[in-house]
């Protein structure tokens, strides 16, 4: 089956520690990317990457980073200085060129910092 | 003003009846449209992209593109139950990769 997988579920961690988010797609896509969602609001935009060992901020970028070695890998680290890190963690993938461009989203990632 | 609106809700219809799902966006370069639904708790499900003026259908859902009036909606025929979610907008700039989404609308389909 084709599709994206990310990995825990639900995590938990106590303020200060850094934390890894997994995401693999076996879709073939080229361009990853990382949301966050809170309560009653909209996907916003962590990072993306359009190619491996290429990636771009986005709106939300401080206090995260992310690494792409692999086109099916896309890990986001959330640090200790990201200030309000408990969120719904999600990770697309989509084609970057020569296709219709929609975003696929793996199961999400939900995050509690205490 | 937003990039991308959408009236949050809840937008209540009957079982059977037409749900109309509206959404405006600011970037007159926006090439891209695209409608996710997203049940509680769950990530978002794509359920129809459409990127020319006028109307696409697929199933019980049509969605229809108004450049000129910068506007996009989303129309589900014969509203079951399980449509109850929702539903996230979602905007892209022609040349870029970046997609925008909208907070979206929360649709209860009442049996």
């Amino acid at each position: 089956d084709g599709g994206i997988t990310q990995s825990p579920k639900y995590l938990f961690r106590k303020e200060g520690q850094n934390v890894t988010l997994s995401c693999e797609q076996n879709l073939n896509h080229d361009a990853m990317y990382w949301y966050r969602q809170d309560p009653g609001q909209g996907l916003r935009l962590i990072y993306y990457s359009q190619i491996v060992n290429d990636f771009q901020k986005g709106d939300i970028a401080e206090g995260y980073s992310v690494s792409r070695e692999k086109k099916e890998s896309f890990p986001l680290t959330v640090t200790s200085a990201q200030k309000n890190p408990t969120a719904f963690y999600l990770c697309a993938s989509s084609m970057a060129q020569g296709g219709t461009y929609e975003q696929y989203f793996g199961p999400g990632t939900r995050l509690t910092v205490t | 003003q937003k990039e991308v609106e959408q009236n949050s809700g809840p937008l209540s219809v009957p079982e059977g009846a037409i749900a109309s799902l509206n959404c405006t966006y600011s970037d007159r370069g926006s090439q891209s449209f695209f409608w996710y639904r997203q049940y509680s708790g769950k990530s978002p499900e794509l359920i129809m992209f459409i990127y020319s003026n006028g109307d696409k259908e697929d199933g019980r859902f049509t969605a229809q593109l108004n450049k000129a009036s910068q506007y996009v909606s989303l129309l589900i025929r014969d509203s079951q139950p399980s449509d109850s979610a929702t539903y996230l907008c979602a905007v892209k700039r022609g040349g870029y990769q970046k997609v925008t989404f909208g907070t979206g609308t929360k649709l209860q389909v009442i049996p």
